[in-house]
């Protein structure tokens, strides 16, 4: 069975940084790209960011580029997503999602169940 | 950005009611689209992409239509586990980006 999981959502202040972690399970890992979605409260769903199968290439929403990072430790079956220069607006769910096959990264048919980021003093 | 309007914002409905779901893109996206189903707590669920094609797993009473910039997501016969709230997704500009339209509510 196909699982992610993941984990690291926390309160953090304006400003501040965080690391979202996503294990993965039940696939062939280094064979699919890897995204992360977010989910404001009460809101729709918004893509932030995309990584390769490799890792070699990554892609990023205008409205985290340059303060998000991307990457993915395919030994272990597990991808990151390090924030930083956190504002309010980045207050969601922060879901992980595996993308369909090769072709089609850009659907995703596979996700966690969400991690909660709330940016607050 | 390519903008996803989705209508109605609600749809209420019966069991065994068909369901049409409407989703407009601001300028042809070809067929690149997907719908997803999510229901409360839950994460999303990929039901149709590249317009028409089912997900693995999905019921026959899921289909999809269209391309360019309108599409259709119908539900032939609302089943109970089907309300919840539908989001369309594009990636006709991909890598340069994605977009989700802002959801569609059926409810009973």
């Amino acid at each position: 069975e196909v699982q992610l999981l993941e984990s690291g959502g926390d309160l953090v202040r304006p400003e501040g940084s965080l690391g979202l972690s996503c294990a993965a399970s039940g696939f062939t890992f280094n064979s699919y790209a890897m995204s992360w979605v977010r989910q404001a409260p009460g809101k729709g769903l918004e893509w932030v960011s995309t990584i390769s199968a490799s890792g070699g290439t990554t892609y990023y929403a205008d409205s985290v580029k340059g303060r998000f990072t991307i990457s993915r430790d395919n030994s272990k079956n597990t991808f990151y997503l390090q924030m930083s220069t956190l504002t309010a607006e980045d207050t969601a769910v922060y879901f992980c999602a595996k993308g369909l096959p090769i072709t089609r990264p850009y659907y995703f048919d596979c996700w966690g169940q969400g991690t909660l980021v709330t940016v607050s003093s | 950005e390519i903008v996803l309007t989705q209508s109605p914002a609600t749809l209420s409905l019966s069991p065994g009611e068909r369901a049409t779901l409407s989703c407009r893109a601001s300028e042809s996206v070809s067929s690149y689209l997907a719908w997803y189903q999510q229901k409360p707590g839950q994460a999303p669920r990929l039901l149709i992409y590249d317009a028409s094609n089912r997900a693995t797993g999905i019921p026959a009473r899921f289909s999809g239509s269209g391309s360019g910039t309108d599409f259709t997501l119908t539900i032939s016969s609302l089943e109970p586990e089907d309300f919840a709230v539908y989001y369309c997704q594009q990636r006709r500009n991909w890598p340069r980006g994605l977009t989700f339209g802002g959801g569609t509510k059926v409810e009973i």
